[in-house]
């Protein structure tokens, strides 16, 4: 089964650095990109920034670029999204997701999510 | 601000059909896909390319396109179809992807 297993809900404080993982399992880490998604509370998706683990090509979208980073450790099949400095509009619903690209692009299958709260 | 943009809100009366259509420049270039959220969970693809659909979605789900909107249909709308419906593309530079803004589907 093909299954993307992120680490667990996180609290932090403006100003605290984070890094949360994505672990695939089920496929060829290396083969496929691995993008980030956020949801902040009652609104919608938005698609933050894509990596290739096979060589390390990184995206991100122009609303965050600079704002996070985006890597990737494919020995151990794991992505991770981090920040330096979190800010409280940082709180959101954050996913990871496979992402397809060739002939047609899809995002499949999503990880769980991982909560991450920033609050004084 | 999306560059694709979906209506927020859609009813469909149980049993009826429904088209959720996603707007954008970039879908004259790059097919959309379709993803279907319910609260508290993650989202799940349910509609990509011209013609596929996953294993496990219902063939009451399909996709069309035609200029610059896409559109999901159900048709034959069940209660479990309740939920919130994104669709996904390219940018305009293709180097990006994006996100709809979501439409809110109530089956009545």
């Amino acid at each position: 089964e093909v299954q993307l297993v992120q680490s667990g809900a996180e609290v932090k404080k403006p100003g605290e650095s984070l890094k949360i993982s994505c672990m695939g399992s089920g496929y060829s880490f290396s083969s496929y990109w691995i993008g980030w998604v956020r949801q902040m509370p009652g609104k919608g998706l938005e698609w933050m920034g894509v990596i290739y683990p096979g060589d390390s090509d990184t995206r991100y979208s122009p609303s965050f670029q600079g704002q996070v980073t985006i890597s990737a450790d494919r020995s151990i099949s794991t992505a991770y999204l981090q920040w330096s400095r979190l800010k409280a509009s940082d709180t959101a619903m954050y996913y990871c997701v496979r992402q397809n690209t060739g002939s047609w692009d899809w995002f499949d299958p999503w990880g769980q999510g991982t909560l991450v709260t920033v609050s004084s | 601000s999306s560059e694709l943009t979906q209506d927020p809100a859609v009813s469909v009366a149980l049993g009826q059909t429904v088209r959720i259509t996603c707007q954008g420049d970039s879908l004259r270039s790059y097919d959309a896909s379709w993803y279907q959220q319910k609260p508290g969970q993650a989202p799940v693809l349910v509609f990509y390319g011209e013609t596929s659909r996953p294993s496990g979605i219902p063939d009451r789900f399909s996709g069309s396109s035609s200029g610059n909107t896409a559109s999901l249909t159900i048709t034959g709308a069940q209660a479990e179809d309740e939920a919130d419906y994104y669709c996904n593309s390219r940018d305009s530079s293709g180097n990006h992807w994006v996100f709809g803004g979501g439409t809110k589907l109530t089956v009545l």
